[in-house]
């Protein structure tokens, strides 16, 4: 499987944008890119995925390099909700996810 | 709808006992799996389900066994407690189709073997 590198931790003031970035050197051109978020003591949620294009939904954008080695995670205004595990994962279809260690973000007030 | 749920939300064992943890779901999703998380660690796949009737191993399935027999539950279950499984577990489903499925988890049961 094809491993994405992120790391450890982030830290955010509240209100202002995050980039949390995932390097992703060896994603084969049918590799989804995927994002999930883990909330203390919850079970991980999705967040959004794309393949080639830039995303956008409700919770964030996903930025996709144009070589798709790299991709990042954009919450626009960060609130302390947002703490989490986020983890960035590639798959090809969505059904075998592959968890690394993940960003753990902090948000600050 | 309630999505996932499992049951127990925690549960403590002795080495050499057995249980079964719950999952269901009411979304009637085709895929479902098990996961285990270490502290600190990401999730880990153990089992997963492709329909009724169907399981596969996943990355860490030794000291676990599951059954699926209807749509909508899938159990876990482990014979011989060790304090190896110590861990949370997750279940999640998904639709099963392939070009962007997402997978909804549980909220999980913290699993504790002295």
């Amino acid at each position: 499987d094809a491993k994405t590198t992120q790391p450890n931790s982030m830290e955010s003031n509240e209100e202002e944008p995050v980039h949390l970035p995932c390097n992703h050197s060896t994603i084969s051109g049918t590799d989804y890119i995927h994002w999930y978020r883990q909330l203390p003591s919850q079970g991980p949620e999705y967040v959004i995925h794309g393949l080639t294009s830039n995303v956008n939904n409700r919770m964030a954008s996903l930025a996709i390099a144009e070589d798709r080695k790299s991709s990042t995670l954009i919450l626009h205004r960060a609130t302390l909700r947002d703490a989490a595990v986020y983890y960035c994962i590639l798959d090809n279809a969505g059904n075998m996810l592959t968890f690394g260690g993940g960003t753990r973000l902090m948000v600050k007030p | 709808n309630a999505g996932v749920t499992q049951t127990p939300k925690f549960r403590i064992l002795k080495i050499g006992q057995s249980m079964t943890l719950q999952c269901t779901q009411d979304m009637n999703h085709n895929y479902m799996y098990w996961y285990r998380q270490d502290p600190g660690m990401g999730l880990k796949l153990i089992y997963y389900s492709v329909g009724a009737g169907i399981t596969d191993k996943g990355e860490v399935p030794n000291g676990y066994n599951v059954s699926r027999s209807t749509t909508e539950d899938f159990p876990l279950r482990l014979e011989l407690a060790a304090p190896s499984q110590t861990s949370v577990y997750f279940c999640a489903s998904s639709s099963g189709d392939t070009s962007t499925d997402t997978q909804y988890f549980g909220p999980g049961t913290r699993l504790t073997v002295l």
